[in-house]
């Protein structure tokens, strides 16, 4: 079975555009969250999407948007891009809402 | 928001040594997760431990859910070269709005010499 797949796998923007980066969840999970790392730190909690509701936001800024299609697969958006948005962005999914989640291999983005 | 201290920072170890590491929290969670990552890639999960006092095995790895439900350990058994990683744990808290967020240690570095 496949796993938690995320395009692209790499990106390159400059400051002030935009990203959109994919993720199709694992089959049969409802589920999909966003996390951004930067080097030498844990994951950090952006969204969270179950049945195609948003259920959960971390301390991001209105910049930060995403959404979930009807085949559970997620979108996140990342407007007017910073220096610091540099990052790797993982997706990942879970079957509910909590429990145990799945991570993507990631989008690296940079952003010069 | 919530922190997760995660400890030690990093070990080097020799091959065949067993490994300690574990995770604090000021809150009480309801779900501990631990995940192994290795350089570019996504984290992968070992562990998931869902009841106070609970202890579950992986092969060589043990993991156990603090009776307090404030904490975690993550416990490596005869480590070999393939170990080498960063190691993180998470926590889910109990319910409200935060329900399905993970909350991530700062990770531990593992370097095993052969």
């Amino acid at each position: 079975d496949a796993g938690v797949t995320q395009s692209p796998t790499h990106l390159i923007k400059t400051r002030g555009q935009q990203v959109t980066l994919r993720c199709s969840p694992i089959s049969g999970h409802k589920s999909v969250s966003w996390y951004q790392q930067v080097l030498g730190q844990g994951p950090q909690f952006i969204f969270q999407y179950y049945e195609k509701e948003e259920r959960g936001r971390g301390n991001f800024p209105d910049r930060f948007s995403a959404r979930q299609f009807p085949n559970y697969s997620s979108e996140l958006n990342v407007n007017a891009l910073l220096l610091g948005d540099s990052a790797l962005y993982l997706c990942a999914s879970s079957f509910g809402q909590s429990g145990e989640q799945f991570f993507g291999p990631g989008t690296r983005l940079t952003v010069l | 928001g919530q922190q997760l201290n995660q400890s030690p920072q990093s070990m080097f170890i020799q091959e065949g040594e067993d490994v300690s590491m574990n995770c604090t929290s000021s809150s009480i969670f309801n779900t501990w997760l631990w995940y192994k990552q290795d350089p570019g890639e996504g984290p992968v999960l070992l562990i998931a431990l869902y009841k106070a006092g609970e202890l579950t095995s992986n092969g060589r790895l043990t993991a156990q859910f603090g009776i307090t439900r404030k904490d975690s350990f993550l416990n490596i058994s005869a480590s070999i070269p393939s170990d080498v990683g960063i190691y993180f744990c998470a926590g889910q808290l109990k319910g409200g709005s935060t329900l399905g967020r993970l909350y991530f240690g700062r990770g531990t570095q593992l370097t095993v010499w052969p």
